[in-house]
């Protein structure tokens, strides 16, 4: 299967401090990758979809903003929290889209990131 | 919109006890069904994949099944031990491979 390496796997930060997570595919080109969080408790919520040398798309109430999406390459998406506060602290996941993948394949995800803003 | 639910949000149960978790969705419009196992705080662990032309899968001691028509799925755990304490996540694939994640069941298998 597909391995996805995300990191940093944690990360504490003060209040008003940005803050990058980087997700890379090591053995497929994904044109698309999924950012997702996942609050305290709660299930995942897809937060936005990451497209190869275009804008990401957003989910409803997901301030773009606020969490600055790059994938530059095929095989890196990066979300940025900017100036990250304590409501932000939440568990960051990445997974891979399309591009090499069918969609009748299993999922493959990132190691996932906490974030705690302090 | 796609709704995934599951049901019981949370499970007790001795060591060696079969139990089974349900999860429902609302659009019948799926790829397919995964399973997936998230210990605390940490990442996910694919357990099942039920391609949408499927009704069941199995691996090891755990058993899935699939009911597209009706919007269902069950994980069957057999012989449960205390390492299957987790929380056991469903969710189901749409378009672009985007999946819509169920509410969770949190396992505890007691000694």
């Amino acid at each position: 299967g597909a391995v996805v390496s995300q990191h940093p796997s944690w990360v504490i930060c003060k209040s008003g401090t940005s803050v990058k997570i980087e997700c890379r595919s090591l053995d497929f080109q994904a044109t698309t990758m999924f950012w997702y969080r996942q609050f305290p408790k709660q299930s995942l919520m897809l937060m936005a979809t990451s497209n190869e040398g275009s804008k990401a798309t957003y989910e409803q109430g997901v301030e773009k903003d606020k969490f600055l999406i790059n994938h530059a390459s095929l095989t890196l998406s990066t979300l940025t929290v900017t100036s990250a506060h304590p409501e932000d602290s939440s568990f960051y996941i990445c997974s891979l889209g399309e591009g090499g993948l069918s969609v009748n394949t299993e999922a493959f995800f990132g190691q996932g990131t906490r974030l705690t803003v302090v | 919109k796609q709704e995934v639910t599951q049901i019981p949000a949370a499970l007790s149960v001795p060591e060696g006890e079969n139990l089974v978790l349900n999860c429902s969705f609302t659009d019948s419009a799926i790829y397919n069904l995964q399973w997936f196992r998230q210990d605390p705080g940490k990442g996910l662990t694919s357990l099942l994949l039920i391609q949408s032309s499927q009704r069941e899968q199995t691996s090891g001691r755990l058993n899935a099944s699939l009911d597209k028509s009706s919007g269902r799925s069950t994980l069957y755990i057999a012989a449960s031990q205390p390492g299957d304490s987790a929380t056991y996540l469903c969710a189901v694939t749409g378009g672009g491979n985007k999946l819509t994640f169920g509410t969770g069941t949190q396992l505890k298998v007691e000694l």
